[in-house]
């Protein structure tokens, strides 16, 4: 089975600043996907992020980056910059076997950004 | 048109009675999925189906079933709906060879009253 743990309910970083929000898991298979999504508000899943179990290089998509520690299986979020309208929900996420299966979420952290 | 579609969006319904909640898509994905979201719970999976044929059972699966009506089609139901089924539930779909996640549907905030 697979488990995500996100240990920060919520977090409050002053606008423009970098913020890295915290995810672990846990599983026994040796391929898996980890992913970052974004939800504002409004209620909708933004994708942001992938990264799979062998990419020897961390992921980037803009002002988000993955900091992929595989052996602290951890799975960091790095937002560089921030803005006022990165205040959101993120949820981390992880699926067997690198692909689109089952993906199981972490509680989620809520992101304000102070202006 | 949105690529993943359900409906309703917004429903409040009495205890015990039926409730189908529709999701449609027009990404040609096989693999759809339905999840209820709670305040600090995150998501979590109820049912998922990799094609027509395929169903499955999630993580939460007890009072709740589906029907893949077809490719582009899944639905969920609760038979006799209960208080601690308000939740705002998503459907989602994916494909094999993406390695985006899944294709979200804006959500349908269900309340058992």
């Amino acid at each position: 089975a697979q488990k995500i743990t996100q240990t920060q309910p919520g977090m409050f970083v002053q606008e423009k600043e970098a913020v890295t929000l915290d995810c672990t898991y846990d599983t026994s298979d040796p391929s898996y996907g980890l992913f970052w999504y974004k939800q504002p508000s409004s209620g909708e899943m933004i994708f942001l992020i992938y990264q799979g179990s062998y990419d020897q290089q961390n992921a980037t998509e803009g002002r988000y980056s993955l900091n992929f520690q595989k052996a602290r299986k951890s799975a960091n979020l790095v937002i560089s910059a921030s803005q006022l309208g990165d205040s959101a929900m993120y949820f981390c996420a992880m699926s067997p076997n690198f692909g689109n299966e089952k993906l199981t979420f972490g509680t989620g952290t809520r992101l304000t950004i102070i202006p | 048109d949105a690529d993943v579609t359900q409906t309703p969006r917004n429903r409040i319904t009495k205890t015990g009675k039926r409730i189908m909640l529709e999701c449609s898509q027009t990404k040609g994905h096989d693999r759809m999925y339905w999840y209820r979201q709670d305040p600090g719970l995150g998501l979590r999976l109820i049912y998922y189906s990799f094609d027509v044929k395929d169903i499955n059972k999630g993580e939460i699966s007890d009072g709740y079933s589906v029907s893949r009506q077809a490719q582009a089609k899944f639905s969920l139901s609760l038979e006799s709906a209960i208080p601690n089924q308000t939740a705002l539930y998503f459907c989602a779909t994916s494909d094999l060879s993406s390695n985006y996640g899944y294709t979200f549907g804006s959500g349908t905030r269900l309340t058992v009253v």
